[in-house]
């Protein structure tokens, strides 16, 4: 049982340089989210989805693109890196329901020189 | 959501029961009490979600008071592998999990051999 994947595991970025974090369950999950992780901080939500076809803005949006075409994948597309966009990212999902626990990745180590 | 409060650290003996307590003193009646743990910056790991009465698993029991304005994880025999972050989140019931955590400082718990 995999749970929820998360590719690649470490990336060096230039400014200005686009990239896909990729993120995959196999949980069957409705529900699928996008956290960055800054320093000593707790995670704040990037965007998040409930459904394929189906996305929205979480509290740190700019900068990120989101889509889901499958209930498997959602991926989190950099347009133009950015050194403020150097963070760890974790990719979560839930099933729909009131009370259900997220399940988490291990993380996508991101540095933007 | 709710704000919480939790300390910013706290130390156990290794062994010994750990008592993480956490305030969410304007929490609404349609909240849960989540807690997670994040390990070396590994994904957050679910540990134990409740409403209003008690709640035990595997992993911790959640007692939270009468009044819901506080609540307290509680890891019975510590070991030096719950050395972590422990957060917790209070969200309402109606939307999936992945979607809606709001993540604070959390408290740094650290077991002592």
């Amino acid at each position: 049982n995999a749970g929820v994947t998360q590719t690649p595991k470490f990336q060096v970025l230039k400014t200005g340089q686009s990239m896909t974090l990729q993120c995959a369950q196999d949980m069957n999950h409705e529900y699928m989210s996008w956290y960055r992780q800054d320093p000593g901080m707790g995670l704040r939500l990037i965007h998040y989805s409930v459904g394929a076809g189906i996305t929205d803005q979480g509290e740190v949006p700019n900068g990120y693109n989101v889509s889901r075409s499958t209930t498997e994948d959602f991926p989190l597309r950099l347009l133009s890196a950015a050194p403020s966009q150097t963070s760890v990212y974790f990719c979560a999902s839930s099933r729909e329901g009131r009370g259900t626990e997220a399940f988490f990745g291990q993380g996508t180590r991101l540095t933007v020189v | 959501d709710a704000k919480t409060t939790q300390p910013t650290s706290m130390d156990c003996a290794e062994g010994r029961a750990a008592n993480l307590p956490c305030n969410h003193s304007t929490i609404s009646g349609n909240e849960y009490v989540y807690w997670y743990r994040q390990i070396h910056s590994q994904g957050p790991q679910y540990i134990i979600h409740g409403l209003k009465n008690n709640e035990t698993n595997e992993m911790a029991s959640l007692i939270i008071t009468e009044d819901r304005k506080s609540s307290t994880l509680i890891l019975p025999h510590a070991t030096l592998r719950d050395t972590a972050v422990y957060y917790c989140i209070v969200r309402p019931l109606s939307s999936g999990s992945a979607r809606q955590l709001t993540f604070g400082s959390g408290t740094q718990l650290t077991v002592l051999p």
